[in-house]
């Protein structure tokens, strides 16, 4: 089974500044994929950012970016120029893609507060 | 717009008296899924459907039911709530084929509380 393990419960960033969200995860498949959900206080889940694992170039979206390190198993998120309304709760998940479940599994979340 | 709804954004209960929460997607994925959201454990899955008919458990399904009798319908049936069950749900859908099967689109969650 997946395991994926975000240690950082709580963080807080100054607007303007540079974040890095960290995420591990454990498996023993070669081909998967791996995401970046914001929520928001509103609860809607928003996909920010997805890498797949046969790529080695790192995924982008605007100021958010991925480092992926297939072999260290790591998966962190960061966000440049913070913004006031990227204040959400920060999953990182994990999918099997072949298997037939395709369940996401989730991180435990951080918290992320940007403060002006 | 293609969107997952569900039904009641919140709703509060007691214990044993049975309740639907209902699921709709309008983008004709095959793939739909619920999840529960409790504080420090992120989602977990609790069944999920691969089409019309098709169903199956994931890691939490104890005390739930689901059907799929239609594609776009996946409705989430508690038969007899108890307090172990107050969350936040969220329903989410997919497509199988290959252009974006691995993104899973959200609902926008229903809190539910059991007393």
């Amino acid at each position: 089974a997946q395991t994926v393990t975000q240690s950082q419960p709580e963080m807080s960033v100054q607007e303007a500044e540079t974040v890095t969200l960290s995420c591990t995860y454990d498996t023993s498949e070669n081909n998967y994929y791996l995401f970046w959900y914001k929520q928001p206080p509103s609860r809607q889940m928003i996909l920010v950012i997805r890498q797949e694992a046969y790529k080695q170039q790192n995924a982008t979206e605007n100021r958010f970016s991925v480092n992926f390190q297939k072999a260290a198993k790591s998966f962190s998120l960061k966000i440049s120029d913070s913004q006031l309304g990227d204040t959400a709760m920060y999953f990182c998940a994990f999918m099997n893609p072949t298997g037939s479940a395709r369940q996401l599994t989730f991180g435990s979340g951080t918290q992320l507060t940007v403060l002006p | 717009e293609a969107q997952v709804t569900q039904n009641p954004r919140y709703l509060i209960t007691v214990t044993g008296k049975k309740l639907t929460v209902t699921c709709s997607q309008n983008m004709n994925h095959e793939y739909m899924s619920w999840y529960r959201q409790d504080p420090g454990l992120g989602l977990r899955q609790i069944y999920y459907s691969m089409n019309v008919e098709v169903t199956d458990k994931g890691d939490v399904p104890e005390g739930y039911k689901v059907s799929r009798k239609e594609k776009r319908n996946f409705p989430l049936i508690l038969e007899s709530p108890s307090p172990n069950q107050t969350s936040l749900y969220f329903c989410a859908s997919s497509s199988l084929g290959l252009a974006g099967s691995s993104i899973q689109y959200f609902g926008a969650g229903t809190r539910l509380s059991v007393l």
